[in-house]
């Protein structure tokens, strides 16, 4: 079954940059789909992030697109967030999830990382 | 970005109540909705994909339906388990997500 979990700091200061590591098994991240990254804010509310896809090919929310980077591993199967100059607003949960390329739905999920931003 | 409202913000209901959640989005989206469950520090689960097609493992008493602005979810006899938050969303644009339901008990 695939499986997806997320690790990273917890903890980072402002205008540092956050780095995250999602870790695929059950499926290889170079056969197909795409690897996406959503956060959820305090009060529930999802963002998509943006994702790298099965042939490493990227696409992000261009609201994030000057300082966000989603790269991968393929030796270890794992794909990557770098988030730059986070501020307070960065505190998050970060999943990472699975998806078709375009136009779909996210149908595996990691548990999550709660990142908090703060001096 | 097409934003999605969901309606109401929380619905008290008692177990075996059929209930409907609302997901009306900002302009059409043709089917590119779908709808997810959330319970308390877990992740999202997928419960409808493309507005009404079935997800395998997910019990039969959920259902969805609608197409281009105006969606629903609905839970044919709600049990215990199904009380947490619903989420709905696009992808005929980017991705975006709604605000949520929360399903409390009555």
């Amino acid at each position: 079954d695939v499986q997806l979990q997320e690790s990273g700091p917890g903890l980072v200061k402002p205008s540092q940059s956050l780095s995250l590591t999602c870790t695929v098994t059950g499926y290889s991240i170079t056969s197909d789909y795409a690897w996406n990254w959503i956060r959820q804010f305090p009060g529930n509310k999802l963002e998509w992030m943006g994702y790298i896809s099965y042939s490493g090919s990227t696409s992000y929310n261009p609201s994030l697109k000057s300082r966000i980077s989603i790269t991968r591993d393929t030796s270890k199967n794992q794909f990557f967030l770098q988030l730059n100059s986070v501020t307070t607003e960065d505190t998050a949960t970060y999943y990472c999830a699975r998806s078709l390329k375009t136009g779909t739905y996210f149908d595996y999920w990691g548990q999550g990382t709660t990142l908090t931003v703060s001096s | 970005d097409i934003v999605l409202t969901q309606s109401p913000a929380t619905l008290s209901v008692t177990p075996g109540d059929r209930v409907s959640l609302s997901c009306r989005a900002s302009q059409s989206i043709s089917n590119y909705l779908h709808w997810y469950q959330q319970k308390s520090h877990e992740s999202p689960r997928l419960l409808i994909k493309y507005a009404s097609q079935s997800i395998s493992g997910i019990p039969s008493r959920f259902s969805g339906s609608g197409s281009g602005t105006d969606f629903t979810l609905s839970i044919n006899s709600v049990e215990t388990e199904d009380f947490g938050m619903y989420f709905c969303q696009q992808s005929n644009s980017w991705y975006t997500f709604g605000g949520g339901t929360k399903l409390e008990i009555k």
